[in-house]
């Protein structure tokens, strides 16, 4: 049974860093490539991070690029989400999320098969 | 970037067919996904690939995706269906990244 479980989210002032994880089971991390994908209280839903099985490739929503930084430890069937300069459009529940996809005659699709129930974060001051 | 657009809101009968839309330039020759959220509970995939079900999601389901229109289909409508439901493809011509719709709040009456 795939499950992915989030943790480290909380309330932080604006300015400052927090850092996600994401735990996985029933499935191999070191197999799989893995997103984050946020959602702003009553808003929708918001692709932000992809890395690849080996953290080789990683792509970011503009809205986080330089910021955001995601990786993982596929020794500990973990991911992570480091989040630095947080501001107050950041708040959200962020939801690790698998991948699935494929890559067909130059042009490639991917999609999010297994979500966590996701972590808080508020940024206020 | 690339843009999907959905309706805000649809409303259907128990029994009756559902029909959510997602538009986009040429949406046609790119792989659209769906997902279902109902309140206070993560996403879960009902379709990829335009028209594939995941292991589990009923065929009442059923998609298709030509020129620039994508659109979910739920046949006999159940109360349990009521849910947002949000269109997806990956954008590479604008860089690498995942695009969402705007969403769809599906009401059974």
């Amino acid at each position: 049974q795939v499950q992915l479980m989030e943790s480290g989210g909380g309330l932080v002032k604006p300015g400052e860093s927090l850092r996600l994880s994401c735990e996985v089971s029933g499935f191999s991390l070191s197999d799989s490539y893995m997103n984050w994908i946020r959602q702003a209280p009553g808003k929708g839903l918001e692709w932000i991070s992809y890395i690849s099985s080996s953290g080789s490739t990683r792509f970011y929503a503009d809205s986080v690029k330089g910021r955001f930084t995601v990786s993982r430890d596929n020794g500990k069937n973990s991911l992570f989400l480091q989040m630095n300069s947080l501001k107050a459009d950041d708040t959200a529940v962020y939801y690790c999320v698998k991948n699935s996809g494929y890559c067909h005659g130059g042009s490639c699709t991917n999609w999010f098969d297994s979500w966590g129930q996701g972590a808080l974060v508020t940024v206020s001051s | 970037s690339y843009v999907l657009s959905q309706a805000p809101s649809v409303s259907t009968a128990p029994g009756q067919t559902a029909r959510i839309t997602c538009g986009g330039d040429n949406i046609g020759i790119k792989a659209v996904h769906w997902y279902q959220q109902r309140p206070g509970q993560a996403p879960v995939l009902v379709l990829y690939d335009d028209s594939d079900r995941p292991s589990g999601i009923p065929e009442r389901f059923s998609g298709s995706n030509f020129e620039n229109t994508a659109t979910l289909t739920i046949s006999r409508v159940e109360a349990g269906d009521e849910a947002d439901y949000y269109c997806q493809v990956w954008d590479t011509d604008s860089g690498q990244q995942g695009v969402f719709g705007g969403g769809t709040k599906l009401t059974v009456l």
